[in-house]
């Protein structure tokens, strides 16, 4: 079975600021990587997903992640974070055969302070 | 861009009480989810429905849970006797493929809360 495992439980950041937070997985297949964020009060949004091919992935409103396959890692990366990064990150697998679910990480709060 | 409708968006019960939560998938995906996140928890999976017929459940999805998609558009979670542990935030979600190539797409949420 998968597991995700997220790191950074909460981040407080300054705007400008750069960011990462951390993701692995734990699964021996062939996986796909997904990063989803929730603004307060919002649902789900996926920033970006890695399926195959170039593991450097780049998503909307400047993010980015990249799948590190020796480190089963798929950490999430924005050189300059602003007020509205405010939201909790979720990082999440599903294995690449079938219907299968996604399995999320705990989510990390990032707070952007103005 | 398509969305993903869940009603109500905050739900009050009493424990015993039976609830059904309602989703309105995507109008031409095929696989259809339901997660919850309890407050301050990880999102986690609760069953997944394909070709009208439950393909994968989890642990969580006990004989009080049932899926159904009764008309070919809606999508409903029904809790039979709730219980206060099932006080969460429930999600639904839909995919074109389950291999999710294409990427899930979730509703807002229901706010579930048993008192």
């Amino acid at each position: 079975a998968q597991s995700v495992s997220q790191h950074n439980h909460h981040v407080i950041l300054s705007e400008a600021a750069s960011l990462e937070l951390g993701c692995n997985y734990s699964y021996g297949g062939t996986v796909n990587l997904f990063w989803y964020v929730q603004y307060p009060g919002q649902h789900l949004q996926l920033l970006l997903k890695y399926f195959s091919g170039d593991p450097l992935v780049k998503g909307i409103k400047g993010f980015e992640a990249e799948f590190i396959k020796s480190k089963f890692s798929f950490n999430l990366r924005k050189p300059s974070v602003q007020w509205s990064d405010t939201a909790e990150y979720f990082c999440a697998v599903n294995a690449r055969t079938g219907f299968q679910k996604l399995v999320f990480g705990t989510g990390t709060r990032l707070l952007v302070s103005p | 861009e398509p969305e993903v409708t869940q009603t109500p968006s905050h739900q009050v019960t009493q424990m015993g009480q039976e609830v059904i939560l309602r989703c309105v998938p995507i109008s031409n995906h095929l696989y259809f989810y339901w997660y919850r996140q309890i407050l301050g928890q990880k999102v986690e999976f609760l069953v997944s429905f394909y070709n009208n017929e439950i393909s994968e459940k989890s642990e969580i999805f006990d004989d009080q849970f049932s899926v159904e998609r009764p008309d070919g558009s809606n999508f409903t979670l029904k809790i039979r006797s709730t219980k206060l542990e099932d006080s969460a935030m429930y999600f639904c979600a839909s995919t074109v493929e389950g291999g999710a190539d294409y990427g899930y797409t979730f509703g807002s949420g229901t706010r579930l809360t048993v008192v």
